[in-house]
């Protein structure tokens, strides 16, 4: 199993709504992260956590709160969005900080309203 | 600083023709490099990687010789599908204690039958 796994993949939210994106992964990697990614953009870090502990925050609102409830498990709780913050939201996966390699989930698509 | 240039897309080719598509990093030490491609509405996949000087990395068809005298990882393939067409992301990871992924500009490839 070499997937990681995003839920839901579409979302519209209101501002004043809280709501949650999942991610899951099952290939026993211990770093995860979450990318935000705006339309013809690449893809730019919010946070990395490693051994469950977050280990970088790249100066993001406290609009947005990961959370990793345990090895397999991400998320991202959304509170009070602004309509800039429509994006795709792109999680990863690697075996762990120190590896080359991160594996992508296929995003949730969030608009908010 | 670490970053990552990619040439300007959109790059259209007809199908069976020969894709080149340019990327070149500045990094300090010796990063990992790796492209990414992603289809449309989709996340990323990772397409190939090379971890040290004159790997080449192969995968699909597509193939990157990872050239410090030039700091350069160019995608190739010589004969590109219909199937073909998303952005191309080249990216290093930086291999200090953020082991951050540094993300190109990205590359739309648009191949007509």
């Amino acid at each position: 199993d070499t997937e990681v796994t995003q839920t839901p993949k579409h979302l519209v939210m209101g501002m004043t709504n809280k709501k949650s994106l999942k991610c899951e992964q099952h290939m026993g990697h211990r770093a995860m992260y979450w990318y935000k990614q705006k339309a013809k953009k690449p893809p730019e870090l919010m946070f990395v956590y490693s051994y469950e502990k977050l280990s970088i925050n790249e100066s993001v609102p406290s609009r947005f709160s990961p959370e990793c409830p345990n090895s397999s498990l991400l998320n991202l709780h959304l509170h009070a969005l602004q309509p800039e913050d429509s994006a795709l939201y792109l999680c990863a996966s690697s075996q762990d900080p120190e590896n080359t390699e991160a594996f992508f989930g296929q995003g949730t698509r969030l608009t908010v309203v | 600083g670490n970053s990552v240039t990619q040439m300007e897309g959109p790059v259209t080719l007809s199908e069976e023709a020969f894709l080149t598509i340019n990327c070149t990093y500045t990094a300090t030490g010796y990063p990992s490099l790796f492209w990414y491609v992603q289809y449309p509405g989709e996340g990323l996949q990772l397409l190939l990687k090379a971890t040290k000087a004159d790997d080449k990395g192969s995968n699909k068809g597509f193939e990157a010789t990872y050239r410090k005298e030039t700091t350069s990882f160019h995608l190739e393939k010589g004969s590109v599908q219909v199937s073909d067409s998303a952005v191309y992301f080249c990216a290093l990871r930086r291999m200090d204690s953020s082991y951050k992924l540094i993300f190109g500009s990205g590359t739309r490839l648009l191949v007509r039958p």
